[in-house]
C-alpha cells in the first residue's frame, strides 16, 4: 500500500494563479483532511470530508475550495492564490468507522510558495 | 474553545539524557488523545493514541501517559535519531484533530 500520497511535492505561484493540490489514499478510507501548517502554529484544519461527495469546512477555509468525487481522492483548490496561503499543506485520511476515533495517516506534504 | 498546548517548544539533550514533553489541553468530551513525530520535510508519523485518564502505551524508548488534563510523552535514554519535532493533538468528538505546536527535540551525541 502506498498509503497517503500528494501531488505536487513543491510549487511556486504568482499571486492570482490558481491551482488544485490532490490527495490520494489507498486504504479505503471514509475520511479524509486537508491541514496547513505554518511555523509555530501547528497544524490547521482547512476542509475536511467524511465520504464520497461530501465536504465540509474547517478551522480556516477561506480562499480554498475542495471536491471529493471519488472516495480515495481529495482534491484542494485555490482560485486566486495569495501570499498569504504560502504554507505546507497535508492530506490526511482515517478509516471512519466503528465507536472509536482511528488513527489518521498522514501524507507527506505539499510545499506551496506564492509570490 | 478546545486547546492544546506543549511545552517546552523546544528541548536539547544529551544523549542517554531522559526526559519529558508536556501536552496540556482543554477540551469537551476528548475521544482521543495522539502523539505524532514530524521529522523536518516530512508528514506526521503516529506514535501513540490514548483515550482514557490513566492510561498508558510504550514503543522502544518512548512511553505516552494521559490524565484529565495533560499528557506526557517521556523519552528514556534517547539517541541522536529521536531528534524530531513531536506533535500532540486531541479529538474532540467533531470529526477532526487538534493539534498543538509541537515540541523540537534534539539530541546530541
Amino acid at each position: 500500500n502506498a498509503g497517503v500520497t500528494q501531488t505536487p511535492k513543491f510549487r511556486v505561484l504568482k499571486t492570482g494563479q490558481s491551482m488544485t493540490l490532490l490527495c490520494a489514499q489507498d486504504m479505503n478510507h471514509e475520511y479524509m483532511y486537508w491541514y496547513r501548517q505554518d511555523p509555530g502554529m501547528g497544524l490547521r484544519l482547512i476542509h475536511y470530508s467524511v465520504g464520497e461527495g461530501t465536504t465540509a469546512k474547517g478551522e480556516v477555509p477561506d480562499g480554498y475550495n475542495v471536491s471529493r468525487l471519488k472516495k480515495q481522492n481529495f482534491l484542494l483548490g485555490l482560485e486566486s492564490a495569495a501570499p498569504s496561503q504560502t504554507s505546507v499543506y497535508f492530506c490526511a485520511s482515517r478509516l471512519g468507522k466503528g465507536p472509536t476515533v482511528e488513527t489518521q495517516y498522514f501524507g507527506p506534504g505539499t510545499r506551496l510558495l506564492v509570490l | 474553545e478546545d486547546q492544546v498546548t506543549q511545552s517546552p517548544e523546544a528541548l536539547r539533550l544529551q544523549e542517554g539524557e531522559s526526559s519529558s514533553l508536556n501536552c496540556s489541553y482543554t477540551v469537551s468530551g476528548l475521544r482521543g488523545l495522539f502523539w505524532y513525530r514530524q521529522d523536518p520535510g516530512k508528514g506526521p508519523e503516529f506514535l501513540f493514541t490514548l483515550y482514557s485518564a490513566g492510561e498508558e502505551k510504550e514503543k522502544e524508548r518512548l512511553k505516552a501517559t494521559l490524565t484529565k488534563k495533560e499528557s506526557f510523552l517521556h523519552i528514556t535514554a534517547p539517541k541522536p535519531e529521536d531528534s524530531a519535532t513531536y506533535l500532540c493533538a486531541v479529538h474532540p468528538g467533531r470529526r477532526a484533530l487538534t493539534f498543538g505546536s509541537g515540541t523540537r527535540l534534539q539530541v546530541q551525541p
